[in-house]
């Protein structure tokens, strides 16, 4: 059981490309999310899905793309990286999609340097 | 204003203090509180939920007042590896499952 696992850890981009960020659990989780967190800011949501084929936009999600077409994978894309979009990119899981907020499970993080 | 705000800290306290952490929120609809605990440069991991009763774990107590729209967290005994960043986080009412997330507490425990 490897729970939320991100890939890659760290990557650094020119201004102007695209790339995807992956995100899967294995846990069977209907929810997923995107965050984004900077120095000050806390994290911050850019979309999010309660499931397979359902997608829905965060606080910031423009310059982002997302699709769910498993349970297990969401993963996000870059569409023209720019420079405001260096940061740490979280990736999240919860059991149930709608009610109660319950424990968010967290990826390690994927570091994306735009330059 | 934001919808959740703590103090940034750093707190630096050393091995054996109590310390106390506040977090405030602007939605008076929210219903789920939580405290997440952050290592310099890994991912979140839930340190405890906040009931309106109050609650215990340990060393650390979680408290709720809805009147004032706050939340606390006290640790007591502090150790060593409680060095760590505690993020405040609130439910955003009439969505699925989103969370606001504060821009976290810093605290650092000294020998």
């Amino acid at each position: 059981n490897a729970g939320v696992t991100q890939t890659p850890k760290f990557q650094v981009l020119k201004t102007g490309q695209s790339m995807t960020l992956q995100c899967a659990q294995d846990m069977n989780h209907e929810y997923m999310s995107w965050y984004r967190q900077d120095p000050g800011m806390g994290l911050r949501l850019i979309h999010y899905s309660v499931g397979a084929g359902i997608t829905d936009q965060g606080e910031v999600p423009n310059g982002y793309n997302v699709s769910r077409s498993t349970t297990e994978d969401f993963p996000l894309r870059l569409l023209s990286a720019a420079p405001s979009q260096t940061s740490v990119y979280f990736c999240a899981s919860t059991p149930r999609a709608a009610g109660l907020a319950d424990t968010q499970y967290f990826g390690p993080g994927t570091r994306l340097t735009v330059l | 204003r934001k919808e959740v705000e703590q103090d940034p800290g750093p707190f630096n306290v050393p091995e054996g203090a109590t310390v106390a952490f506040n977090c405030t929120y602007s939605n008076s609809a929210s219903q789920s509180f939580f405290w997440y605990r952050q290592d310099c440069r890994k991912e979140p991991k839930l340190l405890m939920s906040v009931y309106s009763s109050g609650n215990e774990d340990g060393r650390f107590t979680a408290q709720l007042n809805r009147a004032s729209q706050y939340i606390s967290l006290l640790i007591r005994d502090s150790k060593l590896s409680d060095s760590a960043t505690y993020l405040c986080v609130v439910n955003s009412p009439g969505g699925y499952n989103k969370l606001i997330f504060g821009a976290g507490t810093r605290l650092a425990v000294h020998p």
